[in-house]
């Protein structure tokens, strides 16, 4: 799998968008781009996944270089409640019968503080 | 909450005893994956499992451990002869149908080993 490279810490204004920043410079063109966060003494949740194209869902918008070798996260108005750390994470499909399946490799990621 | 149950959230036991924790998915979620969290480090894949098949190991999961899921619905990991290495937290995670991207985490259980 493609090694990743995010800040170990970033600080976000509340109500300010929060741009977190991944490279994933060894990326191959099958292999997806996902980010997970985690709240202190939470499991991690999903938050979104892309390919090519740039993705937005309710919580947050994934920007992909056109090489694909970057890519931010963006969490467009952040609340205290966003405070976590964030997981950069680049994979392809484990392929077992059909279908394959998606196992993150998590690092170490970007630990966000959101401050009031 | 995300649906996915385990337990017991702690566990703290003498070097040498063996723990068994469980966990139960999402009831509709085929996939079951079990990963280990120590201080500071992103979560580690160990096993998953699609209905009660064991499709994946990683080399993590030393003889030591051992995985089920006999039914296809909950799982329970087991650690055998207990190390104080084997102390983090252990999450659970389930997923539906294949080549689904999400996976839905548990709260998971922190292991002490004293």
């Amino acid at each position: 799998d493609a090694k990743t490279t995010q800040p170990p810490s970033m600080d976000c204004a509340e109500g300010r968008a929060a741009n977190l920043p991944c490279n994933h410079s060894t990326i191959s063109g099958n292999e997806y781009v996902y980010w997970y966060r985690q709240i202190h003494s939470q499991g991690p949740q999903y938050i979104i996944h892309g390919l090519k194209n740039n993705e937005t869902n309710e919580m947050a918008s994934l920007i992909i270089t056109e090489d694909r070798k970057s890519s931010t996260l963006i969490l467009p108005h952040a609340t205290l409640r966003d405070t976590a750390v964030y997981y950069c994470i680049v994979r392809v499909a484990m392929g077992h019968t059909s279908g394959g399946s998606y196992i993150p490799t998590f690092g170490r990621g970007t630990s966000l503080i959101v401050h009031p | 909450d995300t649906g996915v149950s385990q337990d017991p959230r702690h566990k703290i036991t003498k070097r040498g005893q063996n723990v068994t924790f469980r966990c139960d998915p999402i009831s509709e979620h085929n996939r079951l994956y079990w990963y280990r969290q120590t201080l500071g480090q992103g979560p580690e894949f160990l096993t998953y499992f699609q209905n009660e098949a064991q499709l994946e190991k990683s080399r993590l999961l030393s003889d030591r451990f051992s995985a089920e899921r006999p039914k296809g619905s909950f799982s329970t990991l087991e650690i055998q002869r207990t190390e104080q290495g084997d102390s983090a937290m252990y999450l659970c995670a389930s997923s539906t149908r294949q080549g689904s991207h999400e996976q839905y985490f548990g709260p998971g259980t922190r292991l002490t080993v004293t």
